[in-house]
């Protein structure tokens, strides 16, 4: 069985400023990960992936995450922060074996503060 | 010139009531999927289909039935509302189903049973 953790339901930081959001998944084969941003009552939009090469992968709006093979984990961070990346952050993972099925972490809500 | 629709946006209905929610993508897509997200923000996969043919049907009462006329459209018929059916669901597409894929979501159904 797969599963994908999000350690933080919560994250509240101030603008301008760094931040990581956690995500550690449990698997015993190979896996493609995903994060997704769902903001206010809107449907998720594909901030990055990584399916093979470089473990440090670039995405939308200054987003990168960084996938590590023997921590299981993709954390996601961004340098500096603006209020308008409030929103809900979800992290996925299909495992290679298993079709196109997502499979999605319990969610982190970003909230920047002035 | 929305690339993946629902209608409607906001449902509200009666316990034992039959309803459906409408999914279109323009994207020529030919994998199409259905999602639920409970009030916990937990999103979790319900159907999917390439082609108009079922490719994955996860642990989902049978109330639940997805109808795809054609492979831009799946529409998702509940039959006998109960509480519990009360979540955003999110439809979204898929160039294949492979599990590289991007997939792209629509902006989510909240539906409330009363």
């Amino acid at each position: 069985a797969q599963s994908v953790t999000q350690l933080d339901s919560q994250v509240p930081v101030f603008e301008e400023a760094p931040v990581e959001l956690r995500c550690n998944y449990s698997s015993s084969v190979s896996v493609y990960l995903f994060w997704y941003v769902q903001y206010p009552n809107q449907g998720l939009q594909l901030l990055l992936k990584y399916l093979s090469g470089s473990t440090l992968v670039k995405g939308i709006n200054g987003f990168e995450a960084e996938f590590n093979k023997s921590q299981t984990s993709f954390h996601l961070r961004k340098p500096s922060v603006h209020i308008s990346d409030t929103a809900e952050y979800f992290c996925a993972v299909i495992l290679n074996n298993a079709g196109n099925m997502l499979t999605f972490g319990g969610g982190t809500r970003l909230m920047v503060k002035p | 010139d929305t690339a993946v629709s629902q209608t409607p946006k906001y449902l509200v209905t009666q316990m034992g009531n039959d309803k459906s929610i409408k999914c279109e993508q323009n994207l020529g897509h030919d994998t199409m999927y259905w999602y639920k997200q409970d009030s916990k923000k937990f999103l979790k996969i319900m159907f999917s289909y390439n082609n108009k043919e079922l490719i994955i049907n996860e642990t989902v009462p049978n109330r639940f039935s997805p109808k795809s006329p054609d492979k831009a459209h799946l529409n998702l018929h509940i039959n006998s509302l109960e509480l519990g059916d009360s979540a955003v669901y999110f439809c979204a597409s898929s160039q294949v189903a492979g599990q590289q894929e991007t997939q792209y979501f629509g902006p989510g159904t909240r539906l409330l049973v009363l």
